[in-house]
């Protein structure tokens, strides 16, 4: 079975300031892993995607997120939050099954 | 490229109508999924398909039928609406399975009264 945590359902980071948005996962078998950003009324966009190539993946936008197996980890990071990045922010793993499981989602706010 | 569509953009229901959401794409996709949105419950998987007429049960399938008679086209059928069904709807495909990313409608946000 998998299953995605995402801690922190609100966050809020100050513009400018270092954005962290924490993923963990569990799988049985080597993970895809995936973060989209959904803003408002609209539908899920593809931020970035780990398939097993390189741990460290960059995204759209300035994000980029690393892959460490031993913590079952996929956090999202970006160094200097812009209020643009306010959104809500879901992290999804899938496998070599049919399923894509997505976590509850973090809901980002940017203060100026 | 028009992308995944959905339509309606909104639909409100009476308890025990019936109604279908189309879903469309246009990316020779073969996997294809729906999910519901609920607040603090992020994405949850009605149901999904692999290809033209082959269709699997998600995470949260009852109420809800779907088909695959065409690669481009998955609608979503509620066959007796309940309030519990209020929710957004996301269609999404992907190239194949796990594998690729999914792309996502814009959504159908339904409301039963």
């Amino acid at each position: 079975a998998q299953s995605v945590t995402q801690l922190g359902s609100h966050v809020s980071v100050s513009e400018g300031a270092l954005v962290l948005l924490r993923c963990n996962y569990s799988s049985s078998v080597p993970p895809y892993l995936f973060w989209y950003v959904q803003y408002p009324n609209q539908g899920l966009q593809l931020l970035l995607k780990y398939t097993s190539a390189a741990t460290l993946v960059k995204g759209i936008n300035g994000f980029e997120a690393e892959f460490k197996k031993s913590e079952t980890s996929f956090h999202l990071t970006k160094p200097s939050a812009h209020m643009s990045d306010a959104a809500e922010y879901f992290c999804a793993v899938s496998s070599t099954g049919n399923q894509f499981y997505f976590g509850t989602g973090t809901s980002l706010t940017v203060i100026p | 490229n028009a992308g995944v569509t959905q339509t309606p953009k909104f639909q409100v229901l009476k308890t025990g109508q019936s109604m279908t959401l189309q879903c469309a794409q246009d990316m020779n996709h073969e996997y294809m999924s729906w999910y519901r949105q609920d607040p603090g419950m992020g994405l949850r998987l009605i149901h999904y398909s692999v290809g033209a007429g082959i269709t699997d049960q998600g995470e949260v399938p009852n109420g809800y039928n779907v088909s695959r008679s065409t690669t481009e086209d998955f609608p979503l059928r509620l066959l007796s609406a309940a309030p519990s069904q209020t929710s957004v709807y996301f269609c999404a495909s992907s190239l194949l399975a796990g594998v690729y990313e999914q792309y996502f409608g814009p959504g159908t946000r339904l409301t039963v009264t």
